[in-house]
């Protein structure tokens, strides 16, 4: 158990809807970062906040938008849904520690199935 | 850019068998390597890493070794168990500025072992 929790673990939705993931980080870690992983693109980072701040941007959409919130917890909102869209979306956190030797721990997940 | 590039699989080796995922990196600076894995049904859990050059990481037998003259962190284990199979992915972290980090994943390497 790496201490991360994300919820919903699945959740199956239909085109052109809008769906929220939610991600509560390990206890005293201050970023939050948001990947997604599918099939044909392997893990692409999307977005990191750093105790409510946008720090990094990836590959994310318009359609999708995230935030953290001031207990640390964060969501990432998915709209106007695709088939494409179908993915696993993890979320990661970690404490920084000033260099890259930062180890980031990751949940188990959210498994979205667009139809 | 920063990249990774893993071995293609997918890897099936029989039990006790050595095994070598092989991992070449292109970056800037000096990165930080991990390796991630993620067993069937689960999320990505972090194997090793290692923060600078000639840094070996090890954890549950398997060892990588950082490369900075061949940008290289292959993975090895000496004898694999059924209970090794998963993905397995490469990845590099590299600081930006402001804070903002993100890690750079290899497309990931199935691994499947026999009894």
């Amino acid at each position: 158990d790496s201490g991360v929790t994300q919820t919903p673990k699945h959740l199956i939705t239909a085109t052109g809807q809008r769906v929220t993931l939610r991600c509560s980080p390990r206890s005293g870690d201050l970023s939050v970062y948001w990947y997604q992983q599918s099939l044909d693109q392997g893990l692409q980072f999307l977005i990191q906040y750093y105790n409510g701040e946008e720090r990094a941007k990836g590959n994310i959409l318009e359609r999708f938008s995230a935030q953290q919130f001031p207990d640390l917890h964060s969501e990432l909102n998915l709209s106007s849904l695709e088939l494409g869209d179908s993915a696993l979306y993890f979320c990661a956190s970690s404490y920084p520690s000033g260099g890259t030797g930062n180890t980031i721990y990751f949940g188990e997940g959210s498994w979205l199935t667009v139809v | 850019g920063n990249s990774v590039t893993q071995m293609e699989g997918p890897v099936t080796l029989s039990e006790e068998a050595f095994l070598t995922i092989n991992c070449t990196y292109t970056a800037t600076g000096y990165p930080s390597l991990f390796w991630y894995v993620q067993y069937p049904g689960e999320g990505l859990q972090l194997l090793l890493k290692a923060t600078k050059a000639d840094d070996k990481g090890s954890n549950k037998g398997f060892e990588a070794t950082y490369r900075k003259e061949t940008t290289s962190f292959h993975l090895e284990k000496g004898s694999v168990q059924v209970s090794d199979s998963a993905v397995y992915f490469c990845a590099l972290m590299r600081r930006q500025n402001q804070g903002a980090q993100k890690l750079v994943f290899g497309q990931g390497t199935r691994l499947t072992i026999n009894p």
